[in-house]
């Protein structure tokens, strides 16, 4: 079962940018545009702030973008604030070897804001 | 209001069964693929199953086939995870999440606040 690559953590002051980054393979990231993130406060539900790549849900502020390019999908968040504070994951639609389909989860970013 | 509540969690041993329940409500229930995602103590999220509106098709975790079985019940607006042969890796809080429409396009929307397993002699 693979999981997608992210760094363990990452940090940043208020008001800056960070991005976060995401590694599949051919078979997940790079081969579909379905990527989708969740900032998730210990203790709380996950919450869903990107899909598609770089689509936001409604209600998520515009300091929240993705990109994607081959294997790789990075979520950058601008302008920190103290709340942004939190794990983020991604997650990928990815095929199998067995001709069917799964989900894909990464690892986990904790976001430390300085 | 838009709500997933799961419940069935508790302590079992190793080798055991549980099932777990999730109530839907404040939406149209049929419209939404149903996941159940995990995560382990100071692990991260884990995808586990997934079952599409009327369950035409239905995907799990390497980890869980053949030991897992997630199925729905529209009428009723819940989802279910049948969990057998339980293994002390299977311990973690369990999650249902709403996908509207088949999974691909799209994301968990809305997740409910998750209950406990813990797998223990």
């Amino acid at each position: 079962q693979s999981v997608l690559t992210q760094p363990r953590s990452v940090s940043g002051s208020p008001g800056q940018s960070v991005t976060i980054s995401c590694t599949g393979t051919s078979s997940d990231i790079g081969g579909y545009d379905y990527v989708s993130w969740y900032q998730h406060h210990p203790g709380k539900a996950p919450k869903f702030i990107l899909y598609d790549v770089n689509k936001r849900p409604s209600g998520v502020p515009d300091r929240f973008s993705g990109s994607k390019s081959a294997n790789t999908a990075s979520l950058t968040i601008s302008g920190l604030q103290a709340e942004d504070e939190a794990d983020y994951y991604c997650c990928s639609f990815a095929d199998t070897s067995a001709g069917t389909y799964m989900l894909v989860f990464g690892g986990g970013t904790k976001l430390t804001v300085l | 209001d838009v709500q997933l509540v799961e419940s069935g969690g508790g302590l079992v041993k190793p080798g055991g069964s549980l099932r777990l329940s999730c109530a839907a409500s404040g939406f149209t229930f049929d419209y939404y693929t149903m996941n159940w995602v995990r995560q382990a103590p100071g692990k991260g999220l884990e995808w586990v199953a997934s079952i599409t509106s009327y369950g035409e098709y239905i995907y799990y975790a390497d980890s869980v086939k053949g030991r897992f079985t997630i199925a729905r019940d529209n009428a009723k607006n819940s989802v279910y995870l049948q969990m057998h042969s339980l293994q002390d890796e299977d311990t973690a809080v369990y999650s249902c999440a709403r996908w509207p429409g088949s999974i691909g396009s799209g994301g968990m929307d809305v997740w409910g606040q998750g209950t406990t397993v813990i797998v223990s002699s």
